[in-house]
């Protein structure tokens, strides 16, 4: 059974544009989430972070937002840029350091 | 301040052999963890070490198995290989308390032929 899912496997945007890439979980004692982003046969790159506690954080031009009551997370990355075309994980942890990952979502940014 | 370290990047081993891997965690970090990424079974879980002691384990045969030194470098052992072990497999550390960042090395690139 996957507890984090990310239902869209691949997302297409324009360079200055907004992309939109989704998370939802099912296992209500996650407490922090996480986003990387991957290149192929690389180790995921940290991005940003969120504590169940919160419902947006922002770093630079990417923003996190969660919806508990939904188990729904988002990260927003605004304007999008051709040099973020990776495969974007999100994460999450209630254990320790024992992370669960969703699929990942492979973003293209289309200059 | 040096990443997390993870040697050697790329080994090719045949069915039966057995294998280790290492890592070096950010300086500070206590906590080492690894994970393994397949095509088909995406990023999974598979130790955590803290202080040297196993804290978490995830949902793989007794074949894998880890241990943590004082130093808090680790090392992941894999025995009697099988094809189906072919994978990338990612070392990460953080300080060791929940709600802190975990941070990844690049991956040692494990082929089984």
């Amino acid at each position: 059974d996957q507890q984090v899912k990310q239902n869209s496997p691949s997302l297409s945007v324009q360079e200055g544009r907004i992309s939109i890439l989704n998370c939802d979980y099912t296992n209500s004692m996650f407490d922090y989430f996480l986003w990387y982003k991957k290149y192929p046969a690389e180790g995921p790159t940290f991005l940003i972070s969120i504590s169940s506690i919160k419902d947006k954080n922002e770093d630079g031009r990417f923003t996190v937002f969660l919806n508990k009551s939904a188990k729904h997370l988002s990260l927003h990355i605004v304007p999008s840029q051709p040099g973020d075309s990776a495969v974007y994980f999100c994460a999450a942890n209630n254990a320790g350091n024992m992370l669960t990952f969703g699929g990942g979502t492979r973003l293209m940014v289309k200059p | 301040k040096a990443g997390v370290t993870q040697t050697p990047r790329y080994l090719i081993k045949t069915r039966g052999q057995q294998v280790t891997l290492s890592c070096s965690p950010i300086s500070g970090h206590r906590s080492v963890s690894w994970y393994q990424q397949t095509p088909g079974q995406g990023l999974q879980f598979l130790f955590e070490y803290f202080s040297e002691t196993q804290r978490n384990k995830g949902n793989f045969p007794g074949r894998f198995s880890g241990r943590q030194f004082s130093n808090s470098r680790s090392e992941m052992n894999v025995s009697t290989l099988e094809l189906g072990d072919s994978a990338l497999y990612l070392c990460a550390s953080s300080p060791g308390t929940e709600g802190n960042t975990i941070y990844f090395g690049e991956g040692s690139w494990l082929t089984v032929v």
